[in-house]
């Protein structure tokens, strides 16, 4: 089934290592995003990138890198984990960049990370 | 003031009932808009895309007013399964830069 798998899908998390949120799409899509969500706040956007090869920052990018080497895979690192890290992490993929209103978003059921 | 502003609610509202709730945003240039469902602990799934003549699909009607600068939803006859958050998406426009921006979403809870 076509769409958007993440792993894993809860982790505790000690402060202070390092871990790696995966991501990965069959959609062929072009866009991909992080994002992050906490109640009362909603959905900001982390880091995300238009296409492979390049990246952008999004609205909370600090403590937080990503890399695009290829179209299906979309990786976010936090190097060294804090407890306002704590939240739940959302991938998504869209067929072309932000701003297109033929292209919303397609996303992965989430990661619920705990930072201890 | 916010990007995109929404009320929260919990609007509870009983089965069968019709529910309108509405999401402003501050940008003048946005050009998207789009309405999500969200599950509790579920990611967000695309509801409805909202064109600038309105749009319906079944028992969900989703309109833009520019001029006041809102897009609201509305749902006929609600169901139980219609319980969830509804969340309002806008494309915002900064320096020739887009990007989605969305609500903190609207609780929506139907009734037996």
């Amino acid at each position: 089934i076509a769409g958007i798998t993440q792993a894993p899908t809860s982790q505790i998390l000690a402060a202070g290592r390092r871990m790696t949120l995966r991501c990965t799409q069959d959609m062929r899509h072009n866009a991909m995003y992080w994002y992050r969500q906490d109640l009362g706040l909603g959905l900001r956007l982390i880091h995300y990138s238009n296409t492979a090869g390049t990246t952008g920052k999004g609205e909370v990018p600090d403590g937080y890198s990503v890399s695009r080497a290829n179209t299906d895979d979309f990786p976010l690192t936090l190097a060294s984990a804090v407890p306002s890290q704590t939240s739940v992490y959302f991938c998504a993929s869209s067929d072309s960049g932000q701003g297109n209103g033929n292209s919303p978003l397609h996303f992965g059921n989430g990661t619920r990370l705990t930072v201890t | 003031r916010k990007e995109v502003e929404q009320d929260p609610g919990p609007f509870n509202v009983p089965e069968g009932a019709t529910v309108a709730f509405n999401c402003t945003y501050s940008n003048s240039a946005s050009q998207s808009f789009f309405w999500y469902r969200q599950d509790c602990r579920k990611e967000p799934k695309l509801l409805m895309s909202v064109y600038s003549s309105g749009n319906e699909d079944g028992r969900f009607t989703a309109q833009l007013n520019r001029a006041s600068q809102y897009i609201s939803l509305l749902i006929r006859d609600s169901k139980l399964s219609d319980s969830a958050t509804y969340l309002c998406v806008v494309n915002v426009v900064h320096f020739g830069n887009e990007k989605l921006t969305f609500g903190t979403g609207t609780r929506l809870t139907i009734i037996p």
